[in-house]
């Protein structure tokens, strides 16, 4: 069984300042994707960023990237420069090649302060 | 414009009234799904389709049904809906079940069952 799992309920910045959301996950597959999605109080989800297993190398898109370790199946989100903006929930997600269905965890309630 | 449409956004039911959720894209995306959304639990998947006529079930099928019969429709079926369905409930789809997590989401259903 597939299990993603965020061991943080809620966390806060200062505005201008670095933050990094933890994930962990379990599967015994060996070809996954990852994800971290954006959830605003909008209540829309956004794809922030995704991850290849098979990559090595760490995605990034502008202010985001992660920090993938394969072998301790940990996957984390590191935000930059946090902006007022950046006020979400944060959602890590699991779609492994064999498997059909999308794993989440339970979400980080990020606050940026200003 | 490209876009993931749920209806109803807000909806409050009594116990055992039959209902039903929309949901349409417009991308002729072929994988399409629905999540619901609860406290600490983040999202579950409940059902998902490959392509018309093709569906399975999720992390959470029970009390749920859906159909496929068109590529741009796929509908969420309460038959008998209970106080434990009330949750927020999300639609995506994606261009193919490889690209699901790339997916496009609705703007959420809150169903309240009383």
């Amino acid at each position: 069984a597939q299990t993603v799992t965020q061991s943080q309920p809620e966390m806060s910045v200062q505005e201008a300042e670095t933050v990094t959301l933890s994930c962990t996950y379990d599967t015994s597959e060996n070809n996954y994707y990852l994800f971290w999605y954006k959830q605003p109080p909008s209540r829309q989800m956004i794809l922030v960023i995704r991850q290849e297993a098979y990559k090595q190398q760490n995605a990034t898109e502008n202010r985001f990237s992660v920090n993938f370790q394969k072998a301790a199946k940990s996957f984390s989100l590191k935000i930059s420069d946090s902006q007022l903006g950046d006020t979400a929930m944060y959602f890590c997600a699991l779609l492994t090649y064999n498997n059909n269905d999308m794993r989440f965890g339970a979400g980080t309630r990020l606050t940026v302060k200003p | 414009e490209a876009q993931v449409t749920q209806n109803p956004r807000y909806l409050i039911t009594v116990t055992g009234k039959k209902l039903t959720v929309t949901c349409s894209q417009n991308m002729n995306h072929e994988y399409m799904s629905w999540y619901r959304q609860d406290p600490g639990l983040g999202l579950r998947q409940i059902y998902y389709s490959m392509n018309v006529e093709v569906t399975d079930k999720g992390d959470v099928p029970e009390g749920y049904k859906v159909s496929r019969k068109e590529k741009r429709n796929f509908p969420l079926i309460l038959e008998s809906p209970s106080p434990n369905q009330t949750s927020l409930y999300f639609c995506a789809s994606s261009l193919d079940r490889d690209r699901a997590g790339e997916a496009f989401f609705g703007q959420g259903t809150r169903l309240t069952v009383v």
